[in-house]
């Protein structure tokens, strides 16, 4: 149980453009949604927190007008990435807690999408 | 501040045992997390410790001594496949993950 599909697995796409990354939740209910980013050799690094219904939480130095959050269901959440630019070139992986579980469930992540910005 | 320490990179021998530590300081504490990562690979939740003792889940050991703010991650029996980073990481008192960079480890034959 506990599976979380991300789509794409990777993208290469031209500067200026923009990406979109899907999240779900497969067989549980995710009020709440992480996206995080990884750069080569780094940990991860919290991007931002995706709330079913309501503006996503974004971590201190993430711009929200560029990095968009959509949380429109309980199993799924989606990361645009406007105006890509090459320092965007990252690993970005999303996750998500079983919140039927309480609140002491591990994260599930998704397997996280290569963006590669030319 | 939060911060969360564990080495950088380790070396072990194939069937050997290994273990990794992490230590931290955090504002509050609900539980601790290891994390496998395979390189290039989104992390795989390994084991989960919030009170103190030790976890065993086949091969993978850890324990947590909150009182000295410290987990340490055992590996047994070590395989070629074991070669990953392993992420230790905090549930504070606000429920946010607080990360460690994570723990290279590798494994030679």
């Amino acid at each position: 149980g506990a599976v979380v599909s991300q789509h794409p697995s990777w993208v290469i796409c031209k500067s200026g453009t923009s990406v979109k990354i899907e999240c779900r939740s497969l067989d549980f209910q995710a009020t709440t949604m992480f996206w995080y980013r990884q750069f080569p050799k780094q940990s991860l690094m919290l991007m931002a927190t995706s709330n079913e219904g309501s503006k996503a939480t974004y971590e201190q130095g993430v711009e929200k007008d560029k990095f968009l959050i959509n949380h429109a269901s309980l199993t799924l959440s989606t990361l645009t990435v406007t105006s890509a630019h090459p320092e965007d070139s990252s690993f970005y992986i999303c996750s998500a807690r079983d919140g039927d579980r309480g609140d002491h469930s591990p994260l599930h992540f998704g397997n996280g999408t290569r963006l590669t910005v030319t | 501040g939060q911060n969360i320490d564990q080495p950088t990179e380790m070396t072990a021998t194939e069937g050997a045992i290994v273990q990794i530590n992490c230590t931290y300081q955090t504002s509050g504490f609900n539980g601790l997390f290891w994390y496998q990562q395979h390189a290039g690979e989104a992390p795989t939740f390994l084991s989960y410790n919030v009170l103190d003792g030790l976890e065993e889940k086949g091969r993978f050991s850890s324990f947590l001594s909150r009182s000295k703010g410290y987990s340490y991650l055992l590996l047994k029996e070590l395989q070629m496949k074991d070669s990953a980073s392993y992420l230790c990481a905090v549930r504070g008192g606000n429920y946010q993950l607080i990360w460690g960079a994570g723990t290279k480890l590798i494994i030679k034959p």
